[in-house]
């Protein structure tokens, strides 16, 4: 079975440029989240989607950041202008549903600089 | 503000010791815990989970213990390999059905080292 794929693995931006990363979730799974890692933390969830509806987006920061995802499959999250303080490793997970002890599979995560 | 703690940033262990990580809460809502471990360049993958009406979840190698009236937790990992070594994760998850199904709580990780 193919895990959690995203793209790019790197990428390096100067502040106030725009990014996108990509997510396609393990097949048939319903439920797909996107994370931010700072540096010396844990993830912290931005979005949550189940299908193509969004079901929690109470810690995405709207002014900058925005996430689709289209069909109910693969997600992209994008950074509008981006700031340094932006710099993280972002995880896309995916679980079979949003059902209370279900397993989170996390995909390789994209690193992100902003210089 | 940081719901789970790990206040350990990092522990060494000899191979074939004993490997013990610890993770405290302060939500009282929590009510099912899980362990992730995560090698460089990779994704965290889930290791061991436990919900609060056990105190205890065992597999293999893999034990994690619940103190909930502690709000503490700890993964015991006998005996310690080499390929071990890696960022420990302690997540938490709310019963809270107020609050949205599936959001995990990190702490900030445990770097284990084991040596030979």
């Amino acid at each position: 079975e193919a895990g959690v794929a995203q793209s790019p693995r790197y990428k390096i931006i100067e502040k106030r440029q725009s990014v996108a990363f990509w997510c396609n979730p393990i097949s048939g799974h319903a439920t797909l989240y996107w994370y931010q890692q700072i540096l010396g933390q844990g993830p912290k969830l931005l979005i949550q989607f189940q299908n193509n509806g969004v079901v929690d987006d109470s810690q995405l920061p709207k002014d900058r950041f925005s996430a689709e995802r289209l069909k109910g499959v693969d997600s992209t999250l994008k950074i509008q202008p981006a700031k340094l303080e932006d710099s993280a490793v972002y995880l896309c997970a995916s679980s079979p549903g949003a059902r209370f002890q279900e397993t989170q599979y996390f995909g390789p995560g994209t690193r992100l600089l902003v210089l | 503000d940081q719901q789970v703690k790990q206040n350990s940033p990092s522990l060494s262990v000899q191979e074939g010791r004993i490997s013990i990580l610890n993770c405290d809460y302060t939500n009282s809502m929590f009510d099912y815990f899980l362990w992730y471990k995560k090698y460089p360049a990779e994704g965290p993958t889930f290791l061991i989970s436990i919900s609060s009406i056990k105190d205890k979840n065992e597999d293999g190698r893999f034990t994690v213990f619940l103190n909930k009236s502690a709000k503490h937790l700890s993964l015991h990992i006998v005996p310690s390999q080499p390929g071990d070594s890696a960022v420990y994760f302690c997540a938490a998850r709310s019963a809270d059905r107020g609050s949205t199904l599936g959001r995990l709580y990190f702490g900030r990780g445990t770097q284990l080292t084991v040596w030979p």
